[in-house]
């Protein structure tokens, strides 16, 4: 147990449509990053908060918003939903911001848009 | 640009050796990680390595030669669980953002 957690585990909706994907980092983690990772691909960086602050940006569509809020927790919103955004998310959280800082990974929410 | 390459699959058997290469061009590094992660699972960290040489953990070492761009992560005493994608990531500290760039991962399968 990473001590992330994800929820919802499983979402299946349609094209379209919008959902949220939460996560509850490690209890002190300051940092949480989220990932996509779809089918034969590798993890792609999405986007990090730090303490509540956007931290560092990658291939996130404007399609999608995160946010981080005083609890630490975050979430990841996903609108007008699109076949090829049917992918594992994860959520990651590490104790800082650079430096020998593992990230702990939640077990993913597995998104499928029909 | 950002460029992290290993290999897609290697197959071993059980009890030997194996060594997943990785090579990385980043315009900054603080640090390199390895992962496993086994199918539809979260990945978990193995290895952190930052300066150059071997770091050792019980049956996984990790190797790093910054001045060629170059990790491997060894595999010793191999076991049908070891069986699983293996992640290498640097962590980029060049350009506007301080970010960690995954590469696609090594499957390796074990055979018996």
């Amino acid at each position: 147990d990473s001590g992330v957690t994800q929820t919802p585990k499983h979402l299946i909706t349609a094209t379209g449509q919008r959902v949220t994907l939460r996560c509850s980092p490690r209890s002190g983690d300051l940092s949480v990053y989220w990932y996509q990772q779809s089918l034969d691909q590798g993890l792609q960086f999405l986007i990090q908060y730090y303490n509540g602050e956007e931290r560092a940006k990658g291939n996130i569509l404007e399609r999608f918003s995160a946010q981080q809020f005083p609890d630490l927790h975050s979430e990841l919103n996903l609108s007008s939903l699109e076949l090829g955004d049917s992918a594992l998310y994860f959520c990651a959280s590490s104790g800082g911001t650079g430096g020998v800082q593992p990230q702990h990974f939640g077990d993913g929410t597995r998104l499928s848009i029909l | 640009g950002q460029n992290i390459d290993q290999p897609t699959e290697m197959t071993a058997t059980e009890g030997a050796i194996v060594q997943i290469n990785c090579t990385y061009q980043t315009s900054g590094f603080n640090g390199l990680f390895w992962y496993q992660q086994h199918a539809g699972e979260a990945p978990t960290f193995l290895s952190y390595n930052v300066l150059d040489g071997l770091e050792e953990k019980g049956r996984f070492s990790s190797f790093l030669s910054r001045s060629k761009g170059y990790s491997y992560l060894l595999l010793k005493e191999l076991q049908m669980k070891d069986s699983a994608s293996y992640l290498c990531a640097v962590r980029d500290t060049g350009g506007r953002d301080d970010k960690i760039i995954f590469g696609k991962g090594t499957r390796l399968h074990i055979l018996p």
